[in-house]
C-alpha cells in the first residue's frame, strides 16, 4: 500500500456535467501529479502540483484544472465532460519536485455516458 | 515529444518460461521506472534505474538499464501465475520537470498455469 488514497473510486457522469476527484498523498510528499489511462493504454500525464502551485503540464485541454491544498492534498477538475474523458484517473505523489519515484493510489474509474 | 516504446504489447506464456521485455526511446532519459498494474488498481513501482549499465534483481525478476540510457529491459525467470499483469515502464528526462512521468503502453503479460 502506498498512502496514497483516492475518492471515489468509481464514478459515472453525463456528457456535458463537472467533475471532481480528489487525492490525499503519502505523508512527507509536497508533489501531486495527475495522469489519466484510458482503457488499453498506458497513464498520460495532465499536470504537476508543487507547494500548491501547478509545476508542469501535459497536452490536456484547460476544462481539466487543478487544485492543491496546503496538507498538499489535491484535485482534479473537469468540466464540459466527453465522452473520451471516460478512464482511470490516477493520483501520484512524490516526496518532492525534481524525484521521479512516484507512488500511486488505486485510482478513479470515470465513466461519461 | 519523447515517445516510448514497450514491445512486446501482449505476452501469453505458461508457468515455468522466462520472458524478457523492452522499453526504448531515441532520447537519453534521467532515469526510469518500471511498474506493475493489476487490473483496476494503481501501477506500483517495482524499480528505478538512473545509471547507464545498470543490474537491479528483486527476486526472479532483473531489470537492465542500457548503456546509453536510451533503453532497458526486464527479464522474468521461472514466470508464475501471480506474475500476470500489466507491466509499464516510465521514463523522466533531463529536460521535463522533476517526477513528470512519460509510460509506454505496456505490456500485459498472462502466465498460465
Amino acid at each position: 500500500e502506498t498512502g496514497v488514497t483516492q475518492s471515489p473510486t468509481h464514478l459515472i457522469k453525463t456528457r456535458g456535467q463537472q467533475v471532481t476527484l480528489r487525492c490525499s498523498s503519502q505523508s512527507g510528499h509536497n508533489t501531486v501529479s495527475w495522469y489519466q489511462q484510458a482503457l488499453g493504454q498506458g497513464p498520460q500525464f495532465i499536470f504537476q502540483y508543487y507547494r500548491e502551485e501547478e509545476n508542469g503540464r501535459g497536452n490536456f485541454p484547460p476544462r481539466f484544472s487543478g487544485l492543491q491544498f496546503p496538507n498538499y492534498s489535491s484535485e482534479l477538475n473537469v468540466n464540459a465532460l466527453e465522452l473520451d474523458d471516460s478512464a482511470l484517473y490516477l493520483c501520484a505523489s512524490s516526496e518532492r519536485t525534481g524525484i521521479t519515484e512516484a507512488f500511486f493510489g488505486q485510482g478513479t474509474r470515470l465513466t461519461v455516458v | 515529444t519523447q515517445l516510448l516504446e514497450q514491445s512486446p504489447q501482449f505476452l501469453s506464456i505458461q508457468e515455468g518460461e522466462n520472458l524478457t521485455v523492452y522499453c526504448n526511446s531515441s532520447s537519453v532519459f534521467s532515469s526510469l521506472q518500471w511498474y506493475r498494474q493489476e487490473p483496476g488498481e494503481g501501477p506500483v513501482l517495482l524499480v528505478t534505474v538512473v545509471t547507464g549499465g545498470e543490474v537491479k534483481k528483486l527476486k526472479r525478476l532483473t531489470f537492465q538499464f542500457g548503456d546509453a540510457r536510451k533503453d532497458s529491459s526486464l527479464h522474468i525467470t521461472a514466470a508464475q501465475p501471480g506474475d500476470t499483469g500489466l507491466y509499464l515502464c516510465a521514463g523522466s528526462w533531463v529536460k521535463t520537470s522533476g517526477s513528470r512521468l512519460t509510460f509506454g503502453e505496456g505490456t500485459q503479460l498472462t502466465v498460465n498455469p
